[in-house]
């Protein structure tokens, strides 16, 4: 069965640092690509960075970029976010998601497959 | 960057009813990188529907995905009363980068 348990959250002043870990299991981790994706309370969905499996591919979304760093240990099954100037409005619960692939001939198509529970991140003073 | 823009917010129905909700992309999206997900209060996102219109593993058929271009729709045939719950469209951008739309809410009427 596969399962993404994130871990890391909490309470953190504006300007702080935090780390997030997901673990994962029942799949071979190294062959899969990997995502975090926040929810701000009452909020919709927002997809924070992406790793390949190899790490040699990251991306960020704009409004994270220069102050996340994901990462990823494919020896210990394990992702990470390092969030470092943290800010109120990067207060949210994140998940972390594994992105699916299926191909379909000349067509490949992605999606996040699988989800982790979640880890709450609250930035206040 | 596109846009997805779900409508309506909110879509008050009885079980046993249809629903149909839109996903509006602000420029033309792949079918394949079309993706929808169905979020219940305290629970991560499921995936429902990739590649627009294929089922995800173990979902009922009552769910189905269509559209190309710029207008997608996720329709549930019957309402069951564990589909009352929020939906969110998706759709994988260049580099790597992703965008969801603003989720549309189907609540018991």
């Amino acid at each position: 069965e596969v399962q993404l348990v994130e871990s890391g959250g909490g309470l953190v002043q504006p300007g702080g640092s935090l780390r997030l870990s997901c673990a994962a299991s029942g799949f071979t981790f190294s062959s899969y690509s990997m995502n975090w994706v926040r929810q701000a309370p009452g909020k919709g969905l927002e997809w924070v960075s992406y790793i390949s499996s190899s790490s040699s591919t990251i991306y960020y979304a704009d409004s994270v970029k220069g102050r996340f760093t994901i990462s990823r240990d494919n020896a210990k099954n394990s992702l990470y976010l390092q969030m470092n100037s943290l800010r109120d409005e990067d207060t949210a619960v994140y998940y972390c998601a594994r992105e699916g692939i299926t191909f379909g001939g000349v067509i490949v198509l992605y999606y996040f497959d699988y989800w982790g529970q979640g880890t709450l991140v609250t930035v206040s003073s | 960057e596109i846009v997805l823009t779900q409508s309506p917010g909110t879509l008050s129905l009885s079980p046993g009813e249809r629903a149909t909700l839109s996903c509006r992309a602000s420029q033309s999206v792949s079918s394949s990188y079309l993706a929808w997900y169905q979020q219940k209060p305290g629970q991560a996102p499921r995936l429902l529907i990739y590649g627009a219109s294929s089922r995800a593993t173990g979902i009922p058929d009552r769910f189905s995905g269509s559209g190309s271009g710029t207008d997608f729709t996720l329709t549930i045939s019957r309402l069951e009363p564990e589909d009352f719950a929020v939906y969110y469209c998706q759709q994988y951008g260049s580099s790597r980068t992703w965008t969801f739309g603003q989720g549309t809410k189907v609540e018991i009427k």
